[in-house]
């Protein structure tokens, strides 16, 4: 399964955009890179995915490089709301359905 | 999302009590999955049943005993649990398990064992 590396937290100014990277460089051609958010004792929350092309969706835009190594989740307008852990996982290979969570990305975003 | 629902929301039990926690999805999946998440730890993967077959156990112990009765729904049985086993229970569901596909959580069981 590859591994995914994410900075342990950030920071952003309420209203402003909130960037996420995510690592991603030993990902196969054919897995997926899925961005899921969890606020505090919830359960995750699927937001986006996408395998090579930009996606958008109501909630985020997901950037992948064209090498596929890294990718960056865009939260447009952050919210107080948005507070969250945000896990960057890549799909494992096979049929097995499985997510590897990491430790994700802790997002404060402040007044 | 209310597409998957868990009771009891909460639950403290002693170490030779016996209860269950309960899953439900109403979203006409196939898959359903029971994540484990301490406190500190990333969410790790129990079981995973696809047509009401099990077909993961990432070497649970066997104090932990899960029951897929049909696609809705999902049980974990619990029996002599350690205080180490306190942590927040999710349950999780899927149209299949295509490495494409959605999971969509629950809101968790939070069990505290004492």
């Amino acid at each position: 399964d590859a591994k995914t590396t994410q900075p342990t937290s950030m920071d952003c100014a309420e209203g402003r955009a909130a960037n996420l990277p995510c690592n991603h460089s030993t990902i196969s051609g054919n897995e997926y890179v899925y961005w899921y958010r969890q606020i505090h004792s919830q359960g995750p929350q699927y937001i986006i995915h996408g395998l090579k092309n930009n996606e958008t969706n109501e909630m985020a835009s997901l950037i992948i490089t064209e090498d596929r190594k890294s990718s960056t989740l865009i939260l447009p307008h952050a919210t107080l709301r948005d507070t969250a852990v945000y896990y960057c996982i890549v799909r494992a290979s096979g049929n097995t359905g499985k997510l590897i969570f990491g430790q994700g990305t802790t997002l404060q975003v402040k007044p | 999302e209310t597409g998957v629902t868990q009771t009891p929301r909460h639950l403290v039990m002693g170490m030779t009590n016996k209860k269950s926690l309960k899953c439900e999805q109403h979203l006409g999946h196939n898959a359903m999955y029971w994540y484990k998440q301490s406190a500190k730890k990333p969410l790790e993967l129990m079981f995973v049943y696809n047509f009401k077959e099990q077909t993961e156990n990432n070497s649970v112990p066997s104090r932990f005993s899960p029951e897929c009765p049909n696609s809705s729904h999902l049980f974990l049985h619990l029996h002599t649990l350690q205080p180490e086993d306190s942590a927040l229970y999710l349950c999780a569901s899927s149209q299949d398990l295509s490495r494409t596909d959605t999971q969509y959580f629950g809101p968790g069981t939070r069990l505290t064992v004492l």
